[in-house]
């Protein structure tokens, strides 16, 4: 049973437009939340939190949004640059669990010139 | 700045092999983590440790065994390497285990076990 989904496995979107990636969770116990950006054949970085006490938080270009009562979280870039096309893994665990992370599946970004 | 450090960064096994991927930190930090990620999936947790000399299980540990003698290095080892543990293998490190702490990532061994 996979607690932490990303349905859409890539995403295309054109420079300088709003990409918006997705994600939604089984468990109401998870209380914080977090993006995760990964080039290949590197490691994931860390991109930006929230946690369930807040409904977002904004990071520069990037902006997560938490909707509890839909047990769902979106990642919104703007403006989207070609530097930004990489994998996004969204991940959750509860406060206490801090780095024993639940990830979703990733969903590829393509931003194209 | 060296961060976490992994090696190999590549490795091919035969069934039955065994095998240690080596991770180091020289960020100071008390907790350490060991993910795997199959293809088109997420990274799933496979031990951790809240310092030296404390290790747990995380969500897939079967086949796996880890140890920590110190607080810059986490050792993952496969005893008898099995076609499923063909995977990319990350380590991790964070200076807590509570609350936003986000984790820092090694650049990944990639194993395959034929």
């Amino acid at each position: 049973d996979q607690q932490v989904k990303q349905n859409s496995p890539s995403l295309s979107v054109q420079e300088g437009r709003i990409s918006i990636l997705n994600c939604d969770y089984t468990n109401s116990m998870f209380d914080y939340f977090l993006w995760y950006k990964k080039y290949p054949a590197e490691g994931p970085t860390f991109l930006i939190s929230i946690s369930s006490i807040k409904d977002k938080n904004e990071d520069g270009r990037f902006t997560v949004f938490l909707n509890k009562s839909a047990k769902h979280l979106s990642l919104h870039i703007v403006p989207s640059q070609p530097g930004d096309s990489a994998v996004y893994f969204c991940a959750a665990s509860t406060y206490n669990q801090g780095g024993k992370l639940i990830f979703g599946q990733g969903t590829e970004l393509s931003v194209k010139p | 700045n060296a961060g976490v450090t992994q090696t190999p960064k590549f490795r091919i096994l035969k069934i039955g092999q065994s095998m240690t991927l080596q991770c180091t930190q020289d960020m100071n930090h008390n907790y350490m983590y060991w993910y795997r990620q199959d293809p088109g999936m997420g990274l799933k947790l496979i031990y951790y440790s809240v310092g030296a000399g404390i290790t747990d299980k995380g969500e897939v540990p079967n086949g796996y065994n880890v140890s920590r003698s110190t607080t810059e290095d986490f050792p993952l080892r496969l005893e008898l390497a099995a076609p499923s543990q063909t995977s990319v293998y990350f380590c991790a490190s964070s200076p807590t285990s509570r609350g936003l702490g986000e984790l820092f990532f090694g650049e990944g061994s990639r194993l395959t076990v034929l």
